[in-house]
């Protein structure tokens, strides 16, 4: 299963747009790109999903580059509501078990 | 929200005594998952099953186990509890029938255990 590298934390403000990067370097043909977002006290609940270029949705959007060996997840004018921990995770849906390995995640502080 | 719920929601035990923590769905969806989160972790796979009866292994496995004896219910047993299972565990479900994103996953509220 590819392992993927996200930073830390970040910090933001209200109305802002963040961008958080994920390295995924050994990333193979038939995966898949996925973001998580948890809430405290909450399971993950699926964001976005991409296998390559740029995927929107109402909530993000995902930008992967030809190279698939990294993505960016985007997010217009955070507020508040968007603090969190954003996974990132690499995955072929074809795996047994469409195993997803999470790491350690990004956690997003939103400041007023 | 995906219909899955986990029992109990809390639970504090003592070292030595087996638990059993419940996940229960009705989704019909074939693949279960638990895993657990620690800080600093994130979260890890403890054990996962494919269908009725068919389970494997995870990224932390020792001292667990798990059985699914039918579609809906994913149980995790711990044997013998320590200390280091204190966690929070979720459940979570992928693969529903009826298309959309197979490799989504639903994850439940959590259920956190306190090893004494």
């Amino acid at each position: 299963l590819a392992k993927t590298t996200q930073p830390i934390s970040m910090d933001s403000y209200e109305g802002q747009e963040v961008n958080i990067t994920c390295s995924h370097n050994n990333i193979a043909t038939n995966d898949y790109i996925t973001w998580y977002q948890q809430f405290p006290s909450q399971g993950p609940r699926f964001i976005i999903q991409g296998y390559k270029t740029k995927v929107t949705n109402e909530v993000a959007s995902l930008f992967i580059p030809a190279d698939r060996k990294s993505s960016t997840l985007s997010l217009p004018r955070v507020s508040l509501s968007d603090t969190a921990v954003y996974y990132c995770l690499v995955g072929d849906e074809n795996n047994a078990g469409n195993m997803l390995t999470f790491g350690g995640g990004t956690r997003l502080m939103v400041k007023p | 929200d995906a219909g899955i719920t986990q029992s109990p929601r809390h639970k504090v035990t003592e070292t030595g005594t087996p638990v059993t923590l419940r996940c229960h769905q009705t989704e019909n969806h074939r693949y279960m998952y638990w895993y657990r989160q620690d800080p600093g972790h994130g979260l890890r796979l403890i054990h996962y099953s494919y269908g009725v009866k068919d389970t494997d292994k995870g990224e932390v496995s020792d001292g667990y186990s798990v059985s699914r004896s039918k579609t809906e219910d994913f149980l995790l047993t711990l044997e013998s509890a320590t200390s280091s299972q204190t966690s929070v565990y979720f459940c979570a479900i992928s693969g529903g029938l009826a298309g959309g994103r197979d490799n989504e996953q639903f994850f439940g509220p959590g259920t956190r255990l306190t090893v004494l």
